[in-house]
C-alpha cells in the first residue's frame, strides 16, 4: 500500500490567492482527518470525515477554510483568500474506522508558504 | 480528555534503553494511553497504546502503572532514527457511542539519540 498521498509536497502563494490541497486516504479506510502544525500552535485538527461525511469541522479557523471529500478516495482542503498566518505544514490522515483503537495513519504532509 | 505532562527533552545513547514518560494524573477509567511520533519533516506515526496492562510490540513497550496517573514508552535499544517529538496522548476509546478517535496532541518530548 502506498499510504496516505498528500499533494502538493510544498505550496508558495501569495497573500488572497486561493490554495487548494489534496489528499488519498489508504483504500478501505473509512476515516479522513485533515491537520496543521505550526511552531505556535502545534498539531491540531482541523476536520474529521466519517464515511465522506464531515463529522467534526470545530478545528477550522474561520470561513476561509473548506474541506470536502466527494468519495472515498479523495478529499480537498481549500483555502480561500490564503493569509500569510496560513502558513504551515497540512497533514492528511486516515483510518479504518473513527474509533481511537484504530491506528491513524498520517501522510507525507504538504509545506504551505503564504507570502 | 486527560490532560499529559511530558518532558521537553531528553537525551540518549546510542543502542541504550530509551525511558519516555508521562504524567496523566487525571485519566478516567476509560481513557487510553496512545504514543506517536514525529520524525523531522514526517507525519506522525503511531507507536503503541494501552488502557491498564503494559503493552509490548515491535517498537517499544509501554509500561502504565497501577494508578494508571503515568506511564513510561520504552524503546529498548534506541538508534539515530528514534531520533524525534514523542508524543503522549490520552483519550476515551468509544466504539459503541459517538465518540471518535480525535488525536489532541501537546508539545511532547523530543528525544535525541546520540552515537
Amino acid at each position: 500500500d502506498a499510504g496516505v498521498i498528500q499533494s502538493p509536497r510544498h505550496e508558495v502563494t501569495e497573500m488572497g490567492q486561493e490554495v487548494t490541497l489534496r489528499c488519498k486516504p489508504i483504500s478501505g479506510h473509512n476515516s479522513l482527518f485533515w491537520y496543521r502544525q505550526t511552531m505556535m500552535r502545534g498539531l491540531e485538527l482541523l476536520i474529521y470525515f466519517n464515511n465522506n461525511v464531515p463529522i467534526d469541522d470545530s478545528g477550522m479557523p474561520e470561513d476561509r477554510f473548506s474541506a470536502k471529500m466527494p468519495n472515498a478516495s479523495f478529499s480537498t482542503l481549500k483555502i480561500q483568500p490564503s493569509e500569510p498566518r496560513d502558513s504551515a505544514v497540512y497533514f492528511c490522515a486516515s483510518s479504518l474506522r473513527p474509533t481511537l483503537s484504530e491506528t491513524q495513519y498520517f501522510g507525507p504532509g504538504t509545506r504551505l508558504l503564504v507570502l | 480528555d486527560a490532560k499529559t505532562t511530558q518532558p521537553p527533552s531528553m537525551d540518549c545513547a546510542e543502542g541504550r534503553a530509551a525511558n519516555l514518560p508521562c504524567n496523566h494524573s487525571t485519566i478516567s477509567g476509560n481513557e487510553y494511553v496512545y504514543w506517536y511520533r514525529q520524525i523531522h519533516s514526517q507525519g506522525p506515526q503511531y507507536i503503541i497504546h494501552g488502557l491498564k496492562n503494559n503493552e509490548t510490540n515491535e517498537m517499544a513497550s509501554l509500561i502504565i502503572t497501577e494508578d494508571r496517573k503515568s506511564s513510561t514508552l520504552i524503546l529498548p535499544h534506541a538508534t539515530l532514527r528514534d531520533t524525534a517529538v514523542y508524543y503522549c496522548i490520552v483519550r476515551v476509546d468509544n466504539a459503541g457511542g459517538t465518540s471518535y478517535g480525535k488525536l489532541t496532541f501537546g508539545q511532547g518530548t523530543i528525544l535525541t539519540v546520540h552515537p
